[in-house]
């Protein structure tokens, strides 16, 4: 069965240095997400990535985020200098088509922990 | 604004009796309403959506009941199994774009 894989599973960084988290979308998926989790609380939307450009951003997404699919496998979610409270589970996703519910697959996400 | 949002954080049942997990959500121009699990340390996984167009949807051991007056949406599994333990999540797509809007999470519990 075709799987979002994300890398690294887990990462532990100074305060300040930036950070690039890596996705696989399932190949035919024309639509990319990245979601993220704080510690015990719910899955927040980030931003939405569609023929090589962001479709939609949350308040969250602010100029320290940027995301990217440089080789047309990967996409890339960079924090440029985190702060503490970037601190979180980054989920990956991908659809087939725009909205997709039943058909929006999210990777096993990678564990951000900044000190 | 919208919101989405779940009555309780925890549910605990014994196995085999029916679990019924509930969600609140505010935004009336919501087209899909999604159920998701997330076992500890993993991704969201789907499991039953429904449309704003209707007010039931079974699936194998699940069914999802959307009443569109009150707002709520509910998740019923069937003889739940230790297997199903896990939070479950609702979440919301509005018309205007496909970002999910996910709610609290409640943290269900199988009981041996």
């Amino acid at each position: 069965e075709p799987e979002v894989t994300q890398t690294p599973s887990h990462q532990v960084t100074q305060m300040g240095q930036e950070v690039i988290l890596r996705c696989v979308p399932i190949s035919n998926h024309l639509y990319f997400y990245w979601y993220r989790q704080i510690l015990g609380q719910k899955v927040e939307f980030l931003v939405s990535f569609y023929n090589n450009e962001i479709s939609e951003k949350s308040e969250i997404f602010d100029d320290q985020f940027s995301v990217e699919r440089p080789d047309g496998s990967n996409f890339t979610l960079k924090i440029r200098s985190t702060k503490l409270e970037d601190s979180a589970m980054y989920f990956c996703a991908s659809s087939e088509e725009f909205g997709g519910a039943g058909e929006l697959f999210f990777g096993e996400g990678s564990r951000l922990t900044v000190l | 604004g919208e919101s989405v949002g779940l009555h309780l954080p925890t549910l605990s049942v014994q196995e085999g009796d029916n679990s019924i997990i509930n969600c609140a959500y505010s935004n009336s121009a919501s087209d899909y309403f999604i159920w998701y699990k997330q076992e500890s340390g993993k991704g969201p996984q789907f499991i039953i959506d429904i449309r704003s167009n209707m007010d039931k949807r079974q699936g194998q051991r699940v069914t999802v009941l959307l009443n569109k007056t009150v707002k709520h949406l509910s998740l019923q599994i069937a003889a739940t199994q230790p297997g199903d333990s896990a939070v479950y999540f609702c979440a919301e797509i509005n018309n205007q774009g496909g970002k999910l809007i996910f709610g609290q999470g409640t943290e269900l519990s199988v009981k041996p």
